[in-house]
């Protein structure tokens, strides 16, 4: 079956420090991913999307993830966190099981705290 | 402004009670989605509607009902029948009902049981 595992549900970096978000996926073929943010008691918004081409996909405030097949890893990175990071994160994968929807399957979530 | 307004942000049911969350968008969206948010479990699928008069259950539709009868909305009841309603509730939507639609959330609903 297919699932998304987001390594660490805490993730703490100083500002300024790299923001790295580890998210793996089981597929048998190459699904599209997404990443969202989520603030409190917010909705999610959209960071970025893979679906083809570009294993590099950059993405909104300064966020950006690589998609690598042969780890069956789609990391999000920002090579210097703001305070204003500070929030939920996560990853999400195509539900393949059901091809003709836009179904998606989530990770956990990450929770990014960013200190002083 | 176009976008997705989930109302009420806050709902308390008490025990035995039905209650009604509110889901309606105005982007002109073919599809619409209910998640259910816990604390550290990710959102899960409640029901989804790929077009008007149709729906799917997800993976936790026990306990819960929708309708879609009309395109911009999507509303969502909570049954007696539930008996853990506690939750954030997210409602969504994507343009097409294809496979890698990007989905668009509202702000949620919080229910609490009295």
């Amino acid at each position: 079956a297919q699932s998304v595992t987001q390594l660490g549900s805490h993730v703490s970096v100083s500002e300024g420090a790299l923001v790295l978000l580890r998210c793996n996926y089981s597929s048998s073929v190459p699904p599209y991913l997404f990443w969202y943010v989520q603030y409190p008691n917010q909705g999610l918004q959209l960071l970025l999307k893979y679906t083809t081409g570009a294993t590099l996909v950059k993405g909104i405030n300064g966020f950006e993830a690589e998609f690598k097949k042969s780890e069956t890893s789609f990391h999000l990175t920002k090579p210097s966190a703001h305070m204003s990071d500070a929030a939920e994160y996560f990853c999400a994968v195509s539900d393949l099981r059901s091809s003709n929807t836009g179904k998606l399957i989530f990770g956990q979530g990450t929770t990014l705290q960013v200190k002083p | 402004d176009g976008g997705i307004t989930q109302s009420p942000k806050y709902l308390f049911r008490k025990e035995g009670q039905n209650v009604t969350l509110s889901c309606e968008q105005n982007l002109n969206h073919d599809a619409m989605y209910w998640y259910r948010q816990d604390p550290g479990q990710g959102l899960r699928l409640i029901y989804y509607s790929q077009i008007v008069n149709d729906f799917q259950k997800g993976d936790i539709a026990e306990g819960y009902s929708v309708s879609r009868e009309k395109k911009e909305s999507f509303p969502l009841t909570v049954t007696s029948a539930q008996k853990n309603p506690t939750a954030f509730y997210l409602c969504a939507s994507s343009p097409n009902r294809g496979l890698g639609e990007t989905q668009y959330f509202g702000p949620g609903t919080r229910l609490l049981v009295l």
